[in-house]
């Protein structure tokens, strides 16, 4: 069965800092892969998805993540980090081509010290 | 434009209330779903329609009846709830298959008393 991995509970990164959030998947085919980004009390937002092609994405907000097919994983990277970037960061997988079901991970809630 | 629009962005109801919540889209997206957030979890999947039909059910209870009346609106109706009940509901729609990007509405915070 699908499934996803967010080793991290809980990060925190000073502010200007780089940043990299942990994403491991399971999946028997090319998996479907997001990341959301939710502020408290808010919805989710899309940052960045891959599907095929060249395994580096580019995102909004100056994220990017690299899809590793030998390392099962889809980590999420910023160069510099801003106080506004504190918020839970979720990786999903799509479950498969005839299902519109999302498989989400637990989460990873990001602090931004100043 | 992507967005996906909920109302109320609050709601407080009593265990023998009836009250909907609303979703609405106009992308033209051919699926709708209904996900359920505790707090610090991820989404939990509740419903799907496609092409306005229900096509997924994840063994919600039936104090909690969707209803899809185009396809640019999903309703959820709420009756005889629990306080355990109480989680923001989040809408999302996507243009139909499954390898399309969710788009996330704000949520509704429902609160059972």
């Amino acid at each position: 069965a699908q499934s996803v991995t967010q080793p991290d509970i809980h990060i925190t990164v000073s502010e200007g800092a780089s940043l990299e959030l942990r994403c491991n998947y399971s999946y028997g085919a090319t998996p479907y892969l997001f990341w959301y980004v939710q502020s408290p009390g808010q919805g989710l937002q899309l940052l960045l998805k891959y599907f095929s092609g060249d395994t580096l994405v580019q995102g909004i907000k100056g994220f990017e993540a690299e899809f590793k097919r030998s390392q099962s994983s889809f980590n999420l990277r910023k160069p510099s980090v801003h106080w506004s970037d504190a918020a839970e960061y979720f990786c999903a997988v799509g479950a498969g081509l005839d299902t519109n079901k999302l498989i989400f991970g637990t989460g990873t809630l990001l602090a931004v010290q100043p | 434009d992507t967005e996906v629009t909920q109302t109320p962005k609050h709601l407080v109801m009593g265990m023998t209330n009836k009250k909907s919540l609303k979703c609405e889209q106009h992308m033209g997206h051919r699926a709708m779903y209904w996900y359920k957030q505790k707090a610090k979890k991820p989404p939990e999947l509740m419903f799907v329609y496609s092409y306005e039909k229900l096509s997924i059910n994840e063994s919600v209870p039936s104090r909690f009846s969707p209803e899809c009346p185009n396809s640019s609106l999903l309703n959820l109706h709420l009756h005889a709830l629990q306080p355990e009940d109480s989680a923001l509901y989040l809408c999302a729609s996507s243009p139909f298959r499954g390898t399309d990007t969710q788009y996330f509405g704000p949520g509704t915070r429902l609160t059972v008393l």
